[in-house]
């Protein structure tokens, strides 16, 4: 099986725009995470999309936001981007269902530059 | 909600010494317990796993990890390091189910000096 692909690898953007991510989970993998890691606060939970609902969210701003699309791809959205939003965007996949275990599968990550 | 300790930021050890990364949680439930390893410029990769049973797992590159239920902790070592065992080392911990997102403790690095 191939494994969990994010778009693109590297990014640069200027504070103010917006920077939208990809993220084409596991075939069969219902379940997509993103994370935010940073050398200062480490790896930071932003949400959960499961069968196109947000399922779970982590604290942070309304700048940020996701959906997922019937065949289980998602993106994230950044809105009005500041040097603080530099980062690895993390994206994770995994079955996702009831009675399952949450073992989650990385994608490689995007790296996001703002200056 | 459960929370993970990572009790130590880096660990530098020598190539073919021993070494234990110690990961601590707290949780009102029961729990599944998870090792990630991520490599520079790389995602995180799952090492290992606690679901149930035999309290000791092991993994295909030599790393093995004991859930201490008494303790809550879930340590990870490895009798003799590698160069290539350089690399980020995260401890998870889930409730069982899922739903439920992991919760990730801070990371540690660990830094094989040849």
């Amino acid at each position: 099986k191939a494994g969990v692909t994010q778009t693109p690898r590297y990014l640069i953007k200027t504070r103010g725009q917006q920077v939208t991510l990809s993220c084409s989970p596991i075939s069969g993998h219902r379940s997509v995470s993103w994370y935010q890691q940073t050398p200062g606060q480490g790896l930071q939970f932003l949400f959960e999309y499961f069968s196109e609902t947000q399922r779970n969210k982590g604290n942070f701003p309304g700048r940020f936001s996701g959906r997922q699309f019937s065949n289980s791809r998602s993106e994230m959205n950044v809105s009005t981007l500041e040097l603080g939003d530099s980062a690895l965007y993390l994206c994770a996949s995994s079955l996702g269902a009831s009675g399952t275990t949450y073992e989650q599968y990385f994608g490689p990550g995007t790296r996001l530059t703002v200056t | 909600a459960q929370s993970v300790t990572q009790l130590d930021s880096q660990v530098p050890v020598f190539e073919e010494a021993p070494v234990e990364l110690r990961c601590n949680y707290s949780s009102s439930v029961s729990v599944y317990l998870f090792w990630y390893v991520q490599y520079p410029n790389q995602g995180l990769q799952l090492l290992l796993k606690y679901l149930s049973g035999s309290t000791l797992v092991e993994s295909i590159n030599g790393f093995e990890a004991e859930f201490n239920k008494s303790q809550t902790s879930f340590h990870l070592r490895k009798p003799s390091v590698h160069i290539s065992d350089t690399a980020e080392y995260f401890c998870a911990v889930s409730p069982p189910g899922g739903s439920y997102i992991p919760t990730f403790g801070r990371g540690t690095s660990l830094i094989v000096h040849p």
